[in-house]
């Protein structure tokens, strides 16, 4: 059950993309198409913002976008902006009601 | 309106034991797998447990593997999280999620979180 590998840190520009990975094994990321991205904010709890790898919830901007590749998967967000400064956790499904989150990202709007 | 509140978080002392509460209103509370997510302070996300719709299946992570047990009441929308031989590595924000598929046998995501209660291990 090791976590899943995220960058500790990504930045941008408002209106530039950051692309943030996520990278596991073939029993989660790689085995399944149920990868979640959340978005959480200081002393906030976390918001779906991507689910099954590639889709947006009700609500979250289509600024959000999920991709994956192998054991890899990917969140972009592209015209940033400054209320996207948060940190950033990838999850996938494991099997038996058993996910697997990533160790987080920062992202800071520069 | 849709809405997980816990409860049942408090400072309790090495050895000890708590009983988290979560009180789902807004949907079927029965359709859905519920999990267990904790954050301890400064750290990332960990799940920490998971239980099916009907609460036949449970899992745990390893850290709490023999110590926590996840349970349901269905007919009271109440998840529970009883944690004992409590450990100074427990001391986190304790959140309950909802997965966002019914009767589902797989977790494609929690759409719904509660505000998470603290937990503080400590003598």
């Amino acid at each position: 059950q090791s976590a899943l590998t995220q960058p500790r840190s990504v930045s941008g520009s408002p209106g530039q993309s950051v692309t943030i990975s996520c990278t596991g094994a073939s029993s989660d990321v790689g085995g399944y198409d149920y990868v979640s991205w959340y978005q959480q904010h200081p002393n906030k709890a976390p918001k779906l913002m991507i689910y099954d790898v590639r889709e947006r919830p009700s609500g979250v901007p289509d600024r959000f976008s999920g991709s994956k590749s192998g054991n890899t998967a990917s969140l972009t967000i592209s015209g940033l902006q400054a209320e996207d400064e948060a940190d950033y956790y990838c999850c996938s499904y494991a099997g038996s009601y058993t996910v697997i989150f990533g160790g987080g990202t920062k992202l800071t709007v520069l | 309106e849709v809405q997980l509140l816990e409860s049942g978080g408090g400072l309790v002392q090495p050895g000890g034991s708590l009983r988290l509460s979560c009180a789902a209103s807004g949907f079927t509370f029965s359709s859905y797998a519920m999990i267990w997510v904790r954050q301890a302070p400064g750290k990332g996300l960990e799940w920490v447990s998971g239980i099916s719709a009907s609460g036949g299946s449970t899992y745990y992570a390893d850290s709490v593997k023999g110590r926590f047990t996840i349970s349901r009441d269905n007919s009271k929308n109440t998840l529970y999280l009883q944690m004992n031989s409590l450990r100074a590595e427990d001391t986190a924000v304790y959140y309950c999620a909802k997965d966002r598929k019914p009767r589902s046998a797989d977790l494609s995501g929690s759409d719904i979180w509660g505000q998470g209660t603290m937990v503080t291990v400590s003598s």
